[in-house]
């Protein structure tokens, strides 16, 4: 089975702090995602990245970074937390490629994280 | 661009009994997937179907099948003798079978199961 590990499933932290999201991939997709999920606004897409060191822009990217150093990891950064940051994320891979792919995402069990 | 409405926010039905949750989608693609995510609470989000929209045969998996009316852009989900490890939020999902920067999904907002016993 795929298993996509996010590194902590609750996370408080202050404004201006900087935070961390770390997920692991074992299946050695190309594609992973970084989504954030908020009560009434379903599942909203901060990054992707489809290879190691290459990154994209998802629907609502700011106040958001990513690192992708090793295919197995994929990495979402808040440089300066804020409030209107508190959500659940959501870390994804999946088998597709460049070429295309069955599209399926296999997700992690999600970081909870609150900004005071 | 490509959108995903699902308008019904929550729903509840009796255990052993059945239930369709709706769905809709606007595209102007001719392919493309669609899918049904369930995440029970707490736990992570798991594919439950997935539908090619070249097919005109509907997909099922168990207890759980789809009615995909192409024209109509409409997508949805119907649960057969419903459990109660059914509760959980479902959602619907859509995205372009094309690789690289296109390949992502994109989600409605979600409908919560409550099973009731």
């Amino acid at each position: 089975d795929v298993k996509v590990t996010q590194s902590s499933r609750y996370l408080v932290k202050r404004t201006g702090e900087k935070v961390f999201l770390e997920c692991v991939q074992d299946m050695d997709h190309e594609n992973m995602f970084w989504y954030r999920q908020d009560p009434g606004l379903g599942l909203r897409l901060i990054y992707f990245s489809y290879d190691v060191k290459m990154k994209e822009k998802g629907d609502i990217p700011e106040g958001y970074s990513v690192s992708r150093e090793k295919k197995e990891r994929f990495s979402l950064i808040l440089e300066s937390a804020s409030t209107n940051q508190t959500s659940m994320y959501l870390c994804a891979s999946s088998l597709d490629t460049l070429a295309g792919g069955p599209g399926e995402l296999f997700f992690g069990e999600g970081s909870r994280l609150t900004v005071l | 661009a490509q959108t995903v409405t699902q308008s019904q926010p929550e729903m509840s039905v009796q255990e052993a009994e059945t239930v369709t949750l709706s769905c809709t989608y606007d595209t102007s693609e001719s392919d493309y997937y669609l899918f049904w995510y369930k995440q029970p609470p707490s736990r992570q989000m798991i594919l439950v179907i997935r539908q090619e929209a070249y097919k005109q045969q509907n997909a099922t998996e168990n207890r759980f099948s789809v009615n995909f009316q192409k024209a109509a852009k409409s997508f949805s989900l119907k649960i057969s003798d419903s459990q109660l490890g059914d509760a959980a939020m479902y959602f619907c999902a859509y995205r372009v079978p094309y690789g690289g920067a296109t390949n992502k999904l994109i989600f409605g907002t979600g409908t919560l199961l409550a099973v009731q016993p």
